[in-house]
């Protein structure tokens, strides 16, 4: 894989359904790989920075893990809330400084 | 976290005049700052890695002269969009990192139109 990809490209889910998206990676030359939450009218805000094989993190309803030697990373969230809308994107560094970022996944909650 | 300030948020310009693009970081000195350009529907796709004190770095396929970066001080970025044309219409957004192995910090975006 040369490109980040993120899949699927969007997603609609009702209140409390329980979701996750995926994000595939260049494995060589890994260095971190990154989450972030994207709302409507606002700036980009990180969600989570990933660099062990294995890892896994979670912040509230939100976690991610991380498969270094494969490429890929899922993010899920648990009980998702309106305020959850938003577009994921997730980012590979691999040089530490520039990040390559993927289409991103859109995800509207229903209340 | 950390502040990171972009101006203006939308610009309308004439074909053939040029356009600044400031960004800021509030509370933190970067000594490195990213900028991205998104098409619709697609990914932020990384321009230029803009060094403080020196040139920066384009990515291939993006015209150095045609967007002008200027990194003058530890908190300050600048892109200029010279000579804009239509196809330079655009979402531009900067980003900035306290370390290598931080999270990056963005501002929020300038929608550029070349009319």
């Amino acid at each position: 894989i040369l490109n980040v990809e993120q899949s699927p490209q969007s997603l609609h889910v009702q209140e409390g359904d329980s979701t996750n998206f995926t994000c595939s990676f260049p494995s060589s030359n890994f260095y971190a790989l990154h989450w972030y939450r994207w709302e409507t009218a606002k700036s980009p805000e990180a969600l989570f920075v990933m660099t062990l094989n294995g890892d896994e993190k979670k912040k509230g309803r939100i976690s991610a893990t991380l498969n270094t030697k494969e490429g890929y990373s899922y993010l899920y969230i648990k009980g998702s809330q309106p305020e959850d809308s938003a577009t994921y994107l997730c980012a590979s560094d691999r040089w530490g400084g520039k990040l390559i970022f993927g289409q991103g996944t859109e995800l509207s909650v229903k209340p | 976290g950390a502040v990171v300030s972009q101006h203006p948020s939308w610009v309308i310009c004439k074909s053939g005049t040029s356009v600044k693009i400031e960004c800021r970081s509030l509370d933190f000195q970067a000594t490195t700052m990213f900028w991205y350009r998104q098409f619709p529907k697609q990914s932020l796709m990384l321009m230029a890695t803009s060094n403080e004190g020196s040139k920066a770095t384009y990515e291939q396929g993006v015209e150095k002269d045609k967007f002008l970066i200027n990194h003058a001080s530890l908190t300050l970025s600048t892109l200029t969009v010279t000579s804009a044309h239509p196809e330079d219409s655009s979402f531009y957004i900067c980003s900035a990192r306290k370390g290598q192995v931080d999270e990056a910090f963005f501002g929020q975006g300038t929608r550029l139109t070349v009319v």
